[in-house]
Order: structure tokens, then C-alpha cells, then sequence
């Protein structure tokens, strides 16, 4: 199966700071991923998909990138409600699988 | 717009089924694709297997020998089923759909339902 790793695992970072994630797949799954925020006791939402799409309603300020095995979650100027933790999911084929998670904090 | 709400027992004993639905409202089951995910408490997303509503369906090979998804057009939901379950499989458990297709991400999530797995 295709293994997806996300780094970091822990990000923290400040209002207003540009941070990004990184998301790499073993295999090549082509532009098929997405990018979930995930708040405490919360179900996670989609931001980003076909790896830079952003979604309906989601702040401009998140953008994706990326093809082929690594892609990119970029914030370019993080605000307060977005510190949650994020998730990859590749969808190129089933069986589909997330990695691991970056958890946002504040610092 | 669609929503998904999940139902069923919140405490399961070792060795039993566990059995939850995702019932749709605001659209229709025949229409999208649906999946299932878990998260057991402090990690991270598991994703358990998917169905089309013709009845179409692939699990995650980890849980394939325990897994069946089935759907319900009559009563426009769909169900998991996971047996002899053991403490590992206590988690939340979210349904979510693929509204706008396959190629889109899953752009629809119910609120997510605790089951805990203890005798």
C-alpha cells in the first residue's frame, strides 16, 4: 500500500507567521490529494483538493501544491482560528489513506 | 445541502459487532459515494472502506477480514459493521461523502460518534 508521512509532525509557530506542511507519498499518486483541517472534537473539513484546489469558503490564505510524490499545505499569514491540526489523504486509488497529521500550535 | 448524521450503541463488548448507520439527509444516498473513517482517542484518521450506493465497495486491507459497508436505499443511509472487536477499535467514527464525486475530496462529514469497545 501507498504510505503517506507528513512533517512535522508539531508545528508552532505565531498570528501572522507564513508556515508550511509537507506531505510525501511512497508512490506516485499524481495531483490526487487533499488537505483536511481537523479541530478539537470536531469532524475534519476539507480545504484543498486535486492537490491545489481550494475549496468553496476556505480563506485564500491556504494554498496547496505539489504533484507526483510531495505536496505542500502552505498558510501565508496564520490567523488565530487556524491553529488545528491538518491531514493529507491521497485518493489516487483505493484503498485510501491520510498520513499522519501536523498538529498547529501557538507559540 | 447534505448532511450525515451518525447513529448506534456508544459501548460494544470484546468480541462483538459493532454496528453503526450514516443516515443522509438533504440528498440522496443512490447518488454519491460514502465512506467510513475512524480516530481513536489522541490519534490519528483511519480510513475504513467506501461504497457506492450500486453496492460497489473496498475496505482497508487491516480491517477487510472484519469490515462490510453496506447501503440502504430505502431508508437512504448507509451502514458499517466491524466484528470481534476489541479494545483497539474504540474510536470516533465519522461517515463522511464524496458529493461532488471521486475527484473531489470528501466534501461532506457527519459530527463523528464515540464507541468505546469494553466489557
Amino acid at each position: 500500500d501507498i504510505q503517506m508521512t507528513q512533517s512535522p509532525s508539531t508545528l508552532s509557530a505565531s498570528v501572522g507567521d507564513r508556515v508550511t506542511v509537507t506531505c510525501r507519498a511512497s508512490q506516485n499518486i499524481g495531483g490526487w490529494l487533499a488537505w483536511y483541517q481537523q479541530k478539537p472534537g470536531k469532524a475534519p473539513k476539507l480545504l484543498i483538493y486535486k492537490a491545489s484546489t481550494l475549496e468553496s469558503g476556505v480563506p485564500s490564505r491556504f494554498s496547496g501544491s505539489g504533484s507526483g510524490t510531495e505536496f505542500t499545505l502552505t498558510i501565508s499569514s496564520l490567523q488565530p482560528d487556524d491553529f488545528a491540526t491538518y491531514y493529507c489523504q491521497r485518493y489516487n486509488r483505493y484503498p485510501y489513506s491520510f498520513g499522519q497529521g501536523t498538529k498547529l500550535e501557538i507559540k | 445541502q447534505v448532511q450525515l448524521q451518525e447513529s448506534g450503541p456508544g459501548l460494544v463488548k470484546p468480541s462483538e459487532t459493532l454496528s453503526l448507520t450514516c443516515t443522509v439527509s438533504g440528498g440522496s444516498v443512490s447518488s454519491y459515494y460514502w465512506t467510513w473513517i475512524r480516530q481513536p482517542p489522541g490519534k490519528g484518521l483511519e480510513w475504513i472502506g467506501y461504497i457506492y450506493y450500486s453496492g460497489t465497495t473496498n475496505y482497508n486491507p487491516s480491517l477487510k477480514s472484519r469490515v462490510t459497508i453496506s447501503v440502504d436505499t430505502s431508508k437512504n443511509q448507509f451502514s458499517l459493521k466491524l466484528n470481534s472487536v476489541t479494545a483497539a477499535d474504540t474510536a470516533v467514527y465519522y461517515c463522511a461523502g464524496e458529493i461532488r464525486g471521486v475527484y473531489y475530496g470528501m466534501d461532506v462529514w457527519g459530527q463523528g460518534t464515540t464507541v468505546t469497545v469494553s466489557s
